[in-house]
């Protein structure tokens, strides 16, 4: 079945680069995004990357994907307080509802 | 403004009592999803709808109902509740075709004593 791994916690200064890894097996999913969850909040969608691309880039925010390790990342530049939050990986098989990590708590420190 | 709306925001109700979580999306969305998420931050899909009259079971197994009789609503109903209820419940919908890019409501938390 489909499985996806996120490592559960991340701690970085601010200004500093954070990454965020992901893993997944499904090799059918068509795209796979990464959503951002703030306290007391349900999840935004923070932006997607199809199957056939390797980097999306969108402002701070840095996707890279590697098709042939199944592996995922969300690389956020010049991290704010504000970016502290709970990130989701979620593959998308197409033929089924999405699946998600079980989420990585970034925390932000002045 | 296009949104979706989950109501109540909080609910703290006694073992045993019937309960009805209400989601309401303005986006003319096909597809609506009930998650559970659990203090571990865990998502669990519980409910979804591809459209009107038509429901299905997620993968977490859930003592909890949903109909969707029109297109912009979606509730989800607990007979008797219980303390193993208590848990956050997001609900989001999804244009059809539209890949999975899922748009969340800010969610209820439940608390049954």
């Amino acid at each position: 079945g489909e499985d996806v791994e996120q490592s559960l916690f991340l701690s970085v200064r601010e200004g500093d680069s954070s990454v965020i890894n992901c893993t997944y097996t499904d090799s059918s999913s068509t795209y796979l995004y990464w959503y951002k969850q703030e306290p007391g909040a349900g999840l935004q969608l923070l932006t997607y990357i199809f199957s056939n691309m390797d980097m999306k880039q969108d402002q701070r925010l840095t996707v890279l994907l590697n098709k042939k390790d199944k592996h995922l990342s969300l690389r956020i530049a010049d991290t704010q307080t504000g970016d502290s939050a709970i990130y989701f990986c979620a593959e998308s098989p197409g033929y089924s509802t999405l699946t998600f990590g079980k989420g990585t708590m970034l925390l932000v420190s002045p | 403004e296009a949104d979706i709306y989950q109501t109540p925001r909080y609910l703290v109700i006694g073992t045993g009592k019937k309960i009805t979580l209400e989601c309401s999306q303005t986006m003319g969305h096909d597809k609506m999803y009930w998650y559970q998420q659990d203090p571990g931050m865990e998502l669990h899909l519980i409910h979804y709808s591809y459209g009107v009259n038509s429901t299905e079971k997620g993968d977490l197994s859930s003592e909890s109902t949903v109909s969707r009789i029109r297109t912009e609503h979606f509730p989800l109903t607990l007979e008797s509740a219980r303390p193993s209820h208590t848990s956050q419940y997001l609900c989001a919908s999804s244009e059809r075709g539209g890949g999975e890019k899922l748009f969340f409501g800010s969610g209820t938390q439940l608390s049954v004593l």
